[in-house]
């Protein structure tokens, strides 16, 4: 079975400040993971994803992420926050065989505020 | 392109009405799905479907059919609504099945 965790239901940082929202995931065989972020009464937008290659992905809005194979981690991060930064992030991992193939497992959310 | 979009963006129902939400895409996506978000519990998959006249289950599919008669459109149907439907309702499309999922803009369903 595949599985994502985010252990923090909200994350609070000042606009400047380095942020990380953090994933665990879970998965048997190569993990496919992904970011997307939803602003307030907007759909998901896609963020950024890990497929293979290089550990450190970067995506949209100057975010970027760390795959971690031995901590089975993608944490998100960003060197300087925004105020308009501030949303609802979920990891997903996308299921990799038979009936899960190509489906997508979100976490539960992380609420990312940044204050001026 | 006006990608995924989606209609009603908020609806009202009485518990035991049905109700069909709609979802059209112009991307020529081969893959389309339905998710549920509900607070504290992340998006879920209620169906999905790999090309036009394929479709399956997913995780929550009680209470909800789909169909796919065309590769644009991908309804979702409540066929007598109960209020543990209440939910924010999303569609979602990709090229393929293994490629990356792009999102609506979702349907805010309550039922009384």
């Amino acid at each position: 079975a595949q599985s994502v965790a985010q252990p923090e239901d909200q994350v609070n940082v000042a606009e400047g400040n380095p942020l990380t929202v953090k994933c665990t995931y879970s998965v048997s065989g190569n993990p496919y993971l992904f970011w997307y972020v939803q602003y307030p009464n907007r759909g998901l937008q896609f963020l950024l994803k890990y497929i293979t290659g290089d550990n450190l992905v970067k995506g949209s809005y100057g975010f970027e992420a760390e795959f971690n194979k031995s901590q089975t981690s993608f944490h998100l991060k960003k060197p300087s926050a925004l105020v308009s930064d501030s949303a609802l992030y979920f990891c997903a991992v996308r299921g990799v065989g038979g009936s899960t193939l190509g489906r997508l497992y979100f976490g539960r959310g992380t609420q990312l505020t940044v204050w001026p | 392109n006006a990608g995924v979009t989606q209609t009603p963006k908020f609806q009202v129902l009485k518990t035991g009405q049905s109700m069909t939400l709609q979802c059209a895409q112009d991307m020529n996506h081969e893959y389309m799905s339905w998710y549920r978000q509900d607070p504290g519990m992340g998006l879920r998959l209620i169906h999905y479907s790999v090309g036009a006249g394929i479709t399956d289950q997913g995780e929550v599919p009680n209470g909800y059919n789909v169909s796919r008669s065309t590769t644009e459109d991908f309804p979702l149907r409540l066929l007598s609504a109960a209020p543990s439907q209440t939910s924010v309702y999303f569609c979602a499309s990709s090229p393929g099945r293994t490629d990356t999922q792009y999102f609506g803009p979702g349907t805010r369903l309550t039922v009384l």
